[in-house]
């Protein structure tokens, strides 16, 4: 059974740019979150889907920020426009229910510039 | 809210000696509680976790933690540390009415030949 895998692994963009990270859950999960790690804090919790709705949003930082998850299967955050501060690892990880253990891909290394 | 609290950033150990990274939390009700490690170039791996029922857990790889409530702690520990175990350490909450998680700032440990 594949794992939860995240495109890219890496992205250097500038300040103003826009990037899209996407994420594909396990098969068969229903829920997917995002968790972003800022220059060696902790890891925090951005939003929840379960299928194609989002059930927990309240980690978006700002509206800069905007994920999509059509059709209950990958889901993509977008940056629109990126800012020093976004710079950090962004971990997607799915689980099949919500209680059950959340499986997590290695990680989106973004680099703004 | 919740917070998660990890004692030392780094912990070094030589080989065969006691592994104890510690964790502490605050929350009014008893959470649920989790350790993940993270290997280079890797996603985070599930450990262990408590839910309810009996307070000492064993996980993967001989690692053990005990929650104590008196003590708002889920302390990680191994007998004897292994080359292998170095890697970065999570202790993580999640409340009974959501499921995302709720990181500590992580413990690497390093483990000396």
């Amino acid at each position: 059974e594949a794992g939860v895998t995240q495109f890219p692994s890496h992205s250097v963009i500038e300040k103003g740019q826009t990037v899209t990270l996407r994420c594909d859950p396990i098969s068969g999960h229903d829920n997917l979150y995002w968790y972003r790690r800022v220059m060696g804090k902790e890891i925090k919790f951005l939003l929840h889907f379960v299928k194609e709705s989002k059930q927990d949003e309240s980690g978006m930082p700002n509206n800069r920020f905007l994920a999509e998850r059509t059709g209950g299967t990958y889901s993509t955050l977008k940056v629109q426009p990126a800012e020093l501060e976004d710079s950090g690892v962004y971990f997607c990880a799915s689980s099949r229910s919500g209680r059950d253990e959340q499986f997590f891909g290695p990680g989106t290394r973004l680099t703004v510039l | 809210a919740q917070s998660v609290t990890q004692l030392g950033s780094h912990v070094s150990v030589s080989e065969g000696a006691l592994v104890l990274l510690r964790c502490n939390y605050s929350s009014s009700v008893p959470p649920y509680l989790f350790w993940y490690v993270q290997y280079p170039n890797q996603g985070l791996q599930l450990l262990l976790k408590y839910t309810t029922g009996a307070t000492l857990v064993k996980g993967i790889n001989g690692f053990e933690a005990e929650f104590k409530k008196s003590e708002t702690s889920f302390h990680l520990t191994k007998p004897s540390a292994h080359m292998s175990d170095a890697a970065e350490y999570f202790c993580a909450v999640s409340s009974r009415s959501s499921y995302k998680l709720i990181f500590g700032s992580g413990t690497r440990l390093l483990v000396r030949p």
